[in-house]
């Protein structure tokens, strides 16, 4: 069985300091781990995936398999990075099954 | 592109009533996705189609809830009859195909109450 993990609900941080949003996953394979994120008033959208390795609106994400996290990491936290943020698990089991966590609200306080 | 329609937005229903819900996905996407989140939870995958036919449907529970993808395009999620429990959000994603599972386009959801 897969299942992610984001222990806290709400992270509250300053405009200009460092943002960690953690997750951790159990799965016995290799998954594919990503973020998505929503706004208020918008969809839900992917943010990034671990494969991809790119940083997006200044946010990185590494896989570490020794600690099964994918902690979702920014320098400097905007006001306008303040949303849901969900760890999702995506592996191959007949098919590709997608797996969210519960979600931690990020308020950046200006 | 248009995204994932989904309607009606909000309903408001009495416990033991029957609700449907409708999604239109991105034209050309093979893979459809019914997702429930219950406030202060993740999206929770009710039933995945791969065009008209079911990939999972592992957590619907199929004693008040059926969805159909009868042409492969648009969907229907049908709640009959409905629980307090069932009080939740319900989101509707679509992707390209099962191998673009990760990259899942979501509609605005559908946010229903059951008194």
């Amino acid at each position: 069985a897969q299942r992610v993990t984001q222990p806290e609900k709400l992270l509250s941080v300053f405009k200009g300091a460092p943002v960690e949003l953690k997750c951790n996953y159990s799965y016995s394979g290799s998954p594919e781990l990503f973020w998505y994120v929503q706004y208020s008033r918008q969809r839900l959208q992917l943010l990034l995936r671990h494969i991809s390795r790119e940083s997006i609106k200044g946010f990185t994400a590494d896989l570490n398999k020794g600690e099964t996290s994918f902690h979702l990491k920014k320098p400097f936290a905007q006001e306008e990075d303040s949303a849901m943020y969900y760890c999702a698990l995506s592996a191959y089991g007949g098919y590709q099954k997608v797996t969210f966590g519960t979600g931690t609200k990020l308020q950046v306080i200006p | 592109e248009a995204g994932v329609a989904q309607s009606p937005r909000y309903k408001i229903i009495e416990k033991r009533q029957s609700v449907a819900f409708w999604c239109n996905p991105i034209s050309g996407h093979a893979t459809l996705y019914w997702y429930q989140q219950i406030l202060g939870q993740g999206p929770k995958l009710l039933i995945q189609f791969q065009n008209n036919g079911v990939v999972d449907d592992s957590q619907l529970p199929k004693d008040r809830f059926s969805a159909e993808r009868l042409k492969g395009v648009d969907s229907t999620l049908k709640i009959q009859p409905a629980k307090l429990e069932d009080s939740a959000v319900y989101l509707c994603a679509s992707s390209l195909s099962p191998q673009d599972s990760y990259e899942q386009y979501f509609g605005p959801g559908t946010r229903l109450t059951v008194t």
